[in-house]
């Protein structure tokens, strides 16, 4: 049972190109979040799920979009890079009626 | 928004001594505190937890307390060992608005042996 899968583990991309980062889980977990992890910031929420086509803004959703077609899946898109992304990206998975959150391995990412 | 600030951001520690690592937070709404622990190129996991209606909570080695009149709460870590070196992290979560949690910054513990 792999739990959360996060894919690409590296990327290194250029600015202006679209990136999409996955997110997979196996527990049917409702909640999905996507963070992001910088030096002095520690993680920030960027965007969550509740269910399966339910998605809201955290405290950095700005440059991001994110879709969840099905409970599993819950892919983050930079639409137009930018230097700024360049990060860590870690997603987390919630079941309902739960507060504990499990985090995947994380996606690091380079933008030139 | 909440807010949750954590200190020290560094702490280096003999072997066998404590270890403690404070947060504070904002918004008196929050009551679920848990505690993250991040080893070299890995995704966060939980160690702790503890909630408003609980003021200490142990689990073997590790300890966390929460002062709710006062909005800070702290991780213990006694009789440290090489394993412990890490970074930590605090974090809060107000349950009835969607499980987001809102982290500190952050602290690298080492521990020397």
């Amino acid at each position: 049972d792999a739990g959360i899968t996060q894919s690409p583990r590296y990327k290194i991309t250029e600015t202006g190109r679209q990136v999409t980062l996955m997110c997979h889980q196996t527990w049917s977990h409702s909640y999905m979040f996507w963070y992001r992890q910088d030096l002095g910031h520690g993680l920030r929420l960027i965007y969550y799920s509740a269910a399966a086509d339910i998605t809201d803004k955290g405290e950095v959703p700005d440059g991001y979009v994110v879709s969840r077609s099905k409970t599993e899946n819950f892919p983050l898109t930079l639409e137009s890079a930018t230097r700024s992304q360049t990060s860590v990206y870690f997603c987390a998975t919630a079941g309902t009626g739960t507060e504990t959150q499990y985090f995947g391995p994380g996606t690091r990412l380079l933008v030139l | 928004g909440e807010n949750v600030e954590q200190h020290p951001s560094t702490l280096s520690v003999q072997e066998g001594d404590s270890a403690v690592i404070k947060c504070t937070y904002s918004d008196s709404a929050s009551n679920y505190f848990p505690w993250y622990k991040q080893e070299l190129g890995k995704g966060p996991q939980l160690i702790i937890d503890i909630r408003s209606n609980v003021g200490e909570k142990k689990d073997q080695r590790i300890a966390v307390t929460l002062n709710k009149t006062a909005k800070h709460f702290s991780l213990h870590i006694t009789e440290t060992q090489p394993e412990d070196s890490a970074v930590y992290f605090c974090a809060a979560m107000i349950k009835a608005a969607g499980n987001k949690l809102t982290f500190g910054g952050g602290t690298r513990v080492l521990v020397k042996p």
